[in-house]
């Protein structure tokens, strides 16, 4: 099993319309979880981070983190065409001790259709 | 805002050359990374360092060597460079334990091997 976990897709949704953007995590004890976006040729950009359970709203992007089924999600509200890029979930995992460690998942790539 | 810059955005050597790709950092990080992402494989990391002069190897270092000799900057080394280290090239750094561990990164250096 892969220590972080992401459906490759293509998601592909209306313009308008809600995406919803899953990842499963393997190390029961991570502590901190983040959503990067990824344009085409261009690097990840750190768009959410969230540490404890529960819902964080930022704008259009709300992540929402359950531990107990180590399951961590991005919602995009309003979804528009710019929105369409790669999305990659990481995890901070046990043992990294302080040296900022991440696991990343291999992305779910998403469209926005006009 | 977190500043990472790479020294070039695109790089053609020839088999054999020996590389350095350098990465500089504005925010006094503790921790630093280099990634190689290339298709279907998502990212992968090579090495990364987590104080000055000190240096972990990380899932793929294999023809790979790093610099750490001020705090600011991290350089990679492809010793000898060979068709299959034709990449994309992310340097990330994050700050220490306590400050949240968001990795930020640079531009990218795409590096062709001939």
């Amino acid at each position: 099993q892969k220590e972080v976990e992401q459906n490759s897709g293509p998601l592909s949704v209306p313009e308008g319309a809600i995406a919803s953007l899953n990842c499963t995590y393997s190390d029961r004890v991570s502590q901190s979880f983040f959503w990067y976006r990824q344009y085409s040729g261009k690097s990840p950009e750190l768009i959410m981070s969230i540490y404890s359970n529960g819902d964080k709203e930022d704008g259009r992007f709300t992540a929402q983190l359950n531990k107990a089924s180590q399951y961590v999600s991005l919602l995009i509200r309003d979804s528009q065409p710019s929105d369409s890029a790669t999305y990659l979930c990481a995890v901070n995992p046990l043992g990294s001790g302080n040296t900022g460690k991440l696991i990343f998942g291999q992305g779910t790539t998403l469209q926005v259709k006009p | 805002d977190v500043k990472v810059t790479q020294s070039s955005r695109y790089l053609v050597k020839r088999t054999g050359e020996k590389v350095f790709l350098e990465c500089v950092q504005d925010m006094d990080h503790e921790n630093m990374f280099w990634y190689r992402q290339d298709p279907g494989l998502g990212l992968r990391l090579i090495y990364f360092s987590y104080d000055v002069k000190m240096k972990e190897k990380g899932d793929i270092p294999e023809g790979y060597s790093v610099s750490r000799e001020k705090k600011e900057r991290f350089s990679l080394i492809l010793e000898s460079a060979s068709t299959n280290q034709t990449s994309m090239y992310l340097c990330a750094s994050s700050p220490p334990k306590g400050r949240g561990y968001e990795q930020f990164f640079g531009p990218g250096t795409r590096l062709t091997v001939l």
